[in-house]
């Protein structure tokens, strides 16, 4: 049972936009910003999205994050076949000494 | 640039110990934590702790309490993790990672398997 709650599955076709919805609690998202990364089979997770809606260099405009009190969501949008991968939301959260908790990923299919 | 390198797959029988390595390089080792994420097949990722390097102290996730140790050598910047009481369900890939709130950097992974 992962801390935050995501789907864990979520499809599109070619061009359409999808979002993953990303749900904590006051102790993670509510207090703290929320980073996206994606997991490709075999690889380690590369970070998408910092600080709620921050891209790293290198990672294109049509992706996009938002963050809502204990929630936040990842957006794609002119969805590509290489999108098809797993994504996780992360946040650190305060309790316990302060640690990072993770979603428990969702698995995006391209149809 | 920031690296950090693994050691390699290890077959354990259950109730036997792993210890997994993580040499960094490119930044100074002391000034960021270092923490321990696994991926068991068909799950997400899960956090496992973190240890300071330049202290030595630590906060291991309460599922693996009791059962995990992070330690470190900071004279050839290297952290370690060492996970006991194998079970088949502590099979995964296990990452180190310098994880902040504006940047990741992530080890190659180190496969675990534990198998009779």
């Amino acid at each position: 049972q992962s801390v935050l709650t995501q789907p864990p599955s979520a499809s599109g076709t070619p061009g359409q936009r999808v979002t993953i919805s990303c749900s904590g609690s006051s102790s993670n998202i509510g207090r703290n910003t929320v980073n996206w990364y994606q997991q490709l089979p075999g690889t380690a997770p590369k970070l998408l999205i910092y600080s709620n809606n921050q891209r790293p260099s290198g990672v294109p405009d049509r992706l996009s994050g938002s963050k809502s009190g204990t929630s936040a969501s990842l957006a794609i949008s002119g969805l590509q076949s290489e999108d098809e991968a797993d994504y996780y939301c992360a946040a650190w959260d305060d309790s316990l000494n302060g640690h990072w908790v993770f979603g428990g990923g969702t698995k995006l299919t391209v149809l | 640039q920031v690296q950090l390198v693994q050691s390699g797959a290890e077959v354990k029988n259950p109730g036997a110990s792993v210890k997994v390595s993580c040499k960094a390089s490119g930044y100074t080792f002391t000034d960021y934590s270092m923490h321990w994420i696994r991926l068991a097949p068909g799950q997400g990722l899960e956090y496992l702790g973190w240890i300071n390097p330049n202290s030595g102290g630590t906060n291991y996730a309460q599922k693996f309490q009791g059962r995990v140790t992070m330690t470190r050598d900071a004279s050839i910047s290297t952290a370690y993790m060492e996970l006991s009481s194998l079970r088949s369900d502590d099979t995964a890939v296990y990452y180190c990672a310098r994880l902040q709130m504006e940047t990741a950097y992530w080890g190659q992974g180190t496969l675990v398997t534990v198998s009779s």
